[in-house]
């Protein structure tokens, strides 16, 4: 079954630390994975975008990581800020135009 | 200003009457997409369209219907036969299919009683 999942569920970390969240996926054939940035009752807005190829991708103080052998991605905060705070969804995209949505980690920075 | 809107931002409605969901891009993207979100779970595809006056089912289509007559606008009708309707719903876009990157309007909350 083609599955993302996500880990933490949620998470509160102090104003200028960093932070990881993980993204494990099942689904195949792979064609590419984002990382959506979703504040409180709005959209979702891309942070990233990456194919089998690319193993990190930055977009500034977001680093993603994608280790395509072992199907896991990894999301890096630096020296976060309060305006981090929301819910960070990994999408991994199906070749043949499907994309699987994971549940979400809820992030919580706290000053 | 560029952009994918939804309107309105909250709606009530009571439990039998039908509801439309308003979706407006002016990015000139061929795709469109709607997707139904719930608390503790993945975003859903209720349905999308790769052109005007074409239109597939997602993965929850039932209790749902759209229209796609203008590239501009793909409304979204909640209708009674949907068993479970409260929830957030948003509206994507993209150039082309699923593989291109999706933009998302800000959602729409709609909540039956």
């Amino acid at each position: 079954k083609n599955q993302v999942e996500q880990s933490p569920q949620s998470l509160i970390i102090l104003e200028g630390k960093n932070c990881t969240l993980q993204c494990n996926y099942t689904v195949s054939p792979f064609s590419n994975l984002r990382w959506y940035k979703q504040d409180t009752g709005r959209g979702p807005v891309s942070l990233t975008i990456m194919t089998f190829s690319e193993n990190t991708k930055s977009n500034g103080r977001y680093t993603a990581t994608l280790d395509a052998d072992t199907k896991q991605s990894s999301l890096h905060i630096t020296a976060s800020q309060l305006s981090d705070s929301a819910s960070y969804i990994c999408v991994v995209s199906q070749y043949g135009n499907k994309l699987v949505f994971g549940a979400g980690t809820i992030l919580r920075v706290k000053s | 200003d560029g952009g994918i809107t939804q309107s309105p931002k909250y709606l009530f409605r009571k439990e039998g009457q039908n509801v439309t969901l308003s979706c407006e891009q002016n990015l000139n993207h061929d795709a469109m997409y709607w997707y139904r979100q719930d608390p503790g779970q993945g975003l859903r595809l209720i349905y999308y369209s790769q052109i005007v006056n074409d239109f597939q089912k997602g993965d929850i289509a039932e209790g749902y219907s759209v229209s796609r007559e203008k590239k501009e606008s793909f409304p979204l009708t909640v209708t009674s036969a949907q068993k479970n309707p409260t929830a957030f719903y948003l509206c994507a876009s993209s150039i082309g299919g699923q593989y291109y990157e999706q933009y998302f309007g800000p959602g729409t909350r709609l909540t039956v009683t």
